[in-house]
């Protein structure tokens, strides 16, 4: 069983519309949680990175983190073309000395 | 403009050859992350640095050997015990290997097998 597990999509969307995704983990002791955003054929960006629990907003993107349920998620408001890219969720420990577990992506597709 | 940068973009190497990765970084970061990345998958950790001449073996460092003989540099090279070696391979850094420490990619290398 993978560490971190995520939808492969695609996920297609109209523009304007809120994109959701997610990813779920299975070891509680993972306290780092990070999104990338990856184009075809690019390095991935780091979108969003929070600590624990908690949800934390930038602009657009609000990032949510439930540990109990071992779930964390992406929203993505008023997406427009230029979100379409593929969408990494990853997370971590405090003494995993940076070898974070990567999801697999997600892709999403928005038509304008 | 700080950052890392990855060359070359694409590389094809015939079977049997040995070929070298190239990734830079001006972020002044100590640690230095190599990974692979194949379709469906998620990324996988080849081999990692600390610091000036030390690594580690990541995930499946099999095939692989790198060299850090400098802060800003860590060639990753693709020997000919890679039996699959085709894919996209990504560099990385980070201020330190602590915990938490955000990690930020370079543009990648697509290596082909001929």
């Amino acid at each position: 069983q993978k560490e971190v597990e995520q939808d492969p999509g695609p996920l297609s969307v109209p523009e304007g519309a809120i994109v959701s995704l997610n990813c779920t983990y299975s070891n509680s002791a993972f306290q780092y949680f990070m999104w990338y955003r990856q184009y075809s054929r690019k390095g991935p960006e780091l979108l969003m990175y929070t600590y624990s629990s908690g949800n934390k907003e930038d602009g657009r993107f609000t990032a949510q983190v439930d540990k109990s349920s071992k779930y964390i998620s992406l929203f993505i408001r008023d997406s427009q073309p230029s979100d379409s890219a593929t969408y990494l969720c990853a997370t971590g420990t405090t003494d995993s000395w940076g070898k974070f577990q990567f999801g697999a992506g997600t892709q999403v597709v928005v038509t304008p | 403009d700080g950052g890392i940068t990855q060359s070359p973009k694409y590389l094809f190497r015939k079977e049997g050859q040995n070929v070298t990765l190239s990734c830079e970084q001006n972020l002044n970061h100590d640690a230095m992350y190599w990974y692979r990345q194949d379709p469906g998958q998620g990324l996988r950790l080849i081999y990692y640095s600390q610091i000036v001449n030390d690594f580690q073996k990541g995930d499946i460092a099999e095939g692989y050997s790198v060299s850090r003989e400098k802060k800003e540099s860590f060639p990753l090279t693709v020997t000919s015990a890679q039996k699959n070696p085709t894919a996209f391979y990504l560099c990385a850094s980070s201020i330190s290997l602590a915990g938490g420490n955000e990690q930020f990619f370079g543009p990648g290398t697509r290596l082909t097998v001929l």
